[in-house]
């Protein structure tokens, strides 16, 4: 069965101070890999999809990395902003399922 | 506003009854997925829509149905609700049956209370 685990679950950063979320996957036939932010009470909102094994791409001060096992968000020089749960998601081939891990919380003090 | 639509954004019914949860896809959108997001279990998918016809089911449970309506919009009906069906039910959707190329669209939600 398809799976995706998120590690940490939660994530205090100074402001400034960088990081990486880690998302691992179990998919049967791997069609995509999104990353979501989701604010508290809200819907999750679209970051980025990675498609194969080496693949990258940034937006401000995150940058998704890919590899046949896991992806990483890395957050560079965070702000309060920042401040999210970050959600990793798996989509198959062979199920046509997104298939959620449950987040890293993460929290940037100034 | 993400151009999905969810109605009603609240909702408090008691133990045993009968709720209908509706989702307005963004315009164009043919795939409308539902997911159940309690605090302790993440995004928990449901069911997988792709033009009226259903393509995918995750762990729903019997009690819980939906469909897909020919001007794309979709409803998930909850019966017999219990306690534990408290949560918050998304819907999103995608243009196409993937949302590898554009993303998936979320709507806001709908927060549901059993007492």
């Amino acid at each position: 069965e398809d799976q995706v685990t998120q590690s940490p679950e939660a994530l205090r950063l100074q402001e400034g101070e960088s990081s990486s979320l880690n998302c691992s996957y179990t998919v049967s036939g791997l069609r995509g890999l999104f990353w979501y932010r989701q604010d508290p009470g809200k819907g999750p909102e679209f970051l980025f999809t990675l498609y194969s094994a080496g693949e990258e791409k940034e937006k401000e001060r995150l940058k998704a990395t890919l590899t046949k096992k896991e992806s990483f968000l890395h957050i560079t020089a965070p702000k309060p902003e920042d401040s999210a749960t970050y959600l990793c998601a798996s989509e198959s081939y062979n199920t046509d399922k997104l298939i959620f891990g449950t987040g890293t919380r993460l929290q940037v003090f100034p | 506003d993400s151009g999905v639509t969810q109605t009603p954004k609240h909702l408090i019914t008691a133990t045993g009854q009968r709720v209908t949860l509706r989702c307005s896809p963004r315009s164009g959108d043919l795939s409308v997925y539902w997911y159940q997001q309690s605090l302790d279990q993440g995004l928990q998918f449901l069911i997988h829509y792709y033009n009226g016809e259903e393509r995918a089911k995750g762990n729903i449970l019997e009690r819980f149905s939906a469909q897909q309506f020919p001007d794309l919009h979709s409803e998930l009906n909850l019966s017999s609700l219990e306690l534990g069906d408290s949560a918050l039910y998304f819907c999103a959707s995608s243009e196409l049956r993937t949302g590898i190329y554009y993303g998936y669209t979320f709507g806001s939600g709908t927060r549901l209370t059993v007492v």
